[in-house]
């Protein structure tokens, strides 16, 4: 089944204190991307990536970072969480072909205290 | 920049009843456009897309026509069904075909009563 999965799912965590939300893909595909939501402000783009060791900014990229050692991972990273972070995350994944739709994980819930 | 602006929710309908959720944008190219839908507790699903001007997207009953002229992608549907209780996102893209960067609207919540 082509999928994309986040985890963990639910998030708590204090300030400052580093963690990391995987996600993975098994579709092949090139682009990955994140993205926040929050109520009133629908979603925004963190980071994306065409392919493997291509990154590049979204909207909001301040105080994340991403990498692309492989193709079917795109680990979002949280370096010092801030309050501010407490939101609904998103990864998506597509291919070149039927590029135009992106494929959506289930969310991570993070709630940063 | 791009921007895409929706309606504001959230929309309650009856059983039946017709459906316009409002999107236009502001874009400097020709960007393609969406509608995704995100179920309770699910990820987003596209619904539906138009990649040029005059194109009509549809899908599940939903239809959206592309109005360069207007700079619009309204939503419709001619009767609701409870199962299309939902939040609905317009979005556009842009980038010579390549869909990495969708840029999205806030979401409209829809509420369908039986």
């Amino acid at each position: 089944e082509a999928q994309v999965t986040q985890n963990p799912r639910y998030l708590i965590t204090v300030t400052g204190k580093k963690l990391t939300v995987t996600c993975s893909q098994n579709m092949n595909h090139e682009y990955m991307s994140w993205y926040r939501q929050d109520p009133g402000l629908g979603l925004r783009q963190i980071y994306y990536s065409m392919n493997v060791e291509v990154t590049d900014k979204g909207d909001v990229p301040e105080g994340y970072k991403v990498s692309r050692k492989e193709k079917r991972n795109f680990p979002l990273i949280l370096e010092s969480p801030s309050p501010n972070q407490t939101s609904l995350y998103f990864c998506a994944s597509s291919g070149t072909s039927g590029f135009f739709k992106q494929y959506f994980g289930p969310g991570t819930r993070l709630t940063v205290t | 920049g791009n921007s895409v602006t929706q309606m504001e929710g959230p929309v309650t309908l009856s059983e039946e009843a017709f459906l316009t959720i409002n999107c236009t944008y502001t874009a400097t190219g020709y960007p393609s456009l969406f509608w995704y839908v995100q179920y309770p507790g699910e990820g987003l699903q596209l619904l539906l897309k138009a990649t040029k001007a005059d194109d009509k997207g549809s899908n599940k009953g939903f239809e959206a026509t592309y109005r360069k002229e207007t700079t619009s992608f309204h939503l419709e549907k001619g009767s609701v069904q409870v199962s299309d209780s939902a939040v609905y996102f317009c979005a556009l893209s842009e980038g010579g075909g390549s869909n990495y960067k969708l840029t999205f609207g806030k979401g409209t919540l829809l509420t369908v009563n039986p």
